[in-house]
């Protein structure tokens, strides 16, 4: 059984521009959630989809969106990039509302 | 508000010793509790959990940890350490209920002296 897929793995963009990152989760998962990974601030939620629908959002502004499709394919979007939004973008999956998460290898983001 | 503690941020320990890792959260209710491990350039990978029931859980890799609600602790140990566990690890808190959002702890850098 394939993992969670994320793409890209690794990218560089400068300030001001827009990123959109992919995750594509177990098959059959349908929760599928988000979390920033940085040294200073560790690891922090973003959001959680369900059945395509956002069922839950951390303290991000809003440059920090992303949507769920219909066959729980998720993607994340930050706009407007900081040099802070710098940091490794994890993708988790999961089959039931329990925490019991599957991480994808994330894509490292780097804003110069 | 929900909270972990670790409060080793780096641990060195010689192959072959025991480990104890140290976890204290903070939750107003019975909590969904786990400890994930991450290797250099890798996702999270899930080493045990608890939901309720015996507080000793066991999980991969000859890990185990002890839920110990009058202390609020969840210490992940493992008898004896080997090589390959060198990794970050992280204690996390569930919510429950209708979310799978997490509370992570800062995480734990283990290194193994050979």
């Amino acid at each position: 059984k394939a993992g969670v897929t994320q793409t890209p793995r690794y990218l560089i963009k400068t300030r001001g521009q827009q990123v959109t990152l992919s995750c594509s989760p177990i098959s059959g998962h349908r929760s599928v959630s988000w979390y920033q990974q940085t040294p200073g601030q560790g690891l922090q939620f973003l959001f959680e989809y369900f059945s395509e629908t956002q069922r839950n959002k951390g303290n991000f502004p809003g440059r920090f969106s992303g949507r769920q499709f219909s066959n729980s394919r998720s993607e994340m979007n930050v706009s407007t990039l900081e040099l802070g939004d710098s940091a490794l973008y994890l993708c988790a999956s999961s089959l039931y509302v329990t925490g019991e998460l599957f991480f994808g290898e994330g894509s490292r983001l780097t804003v110069l | 508000a929900q909270s972990v503690t670790q409060p080793d941020i780096h641990i060195t320990v010689s192959e072959g010793a025991s480990l104890e890792l140290r976890c204290n959260y903070s939750y107003g209710a019975t909590p969904y509790l786990f400890w994930y491990v991450q290797s250099p350039g890798q996702g999270l990978q899930l080493l045990l959990k608890y939901f309720s029931g015996d507080t000793l859980v066991q999980g991969i890799k000859g890990f185990e940890a002890e839920f110990k609600r009058s202390q609020s602790s969840f210490n992940l140990r493992k008898p004896s350490v080997h090589w390959s566990d060198a990794a970050e690890y992280f204690c996390a808190v569930g919510y429950g209920g209708a979310t799978n959002k997490l509370i992570f702890g800062t995480g734990t850098l283990l290194a193994v002296q050979p």
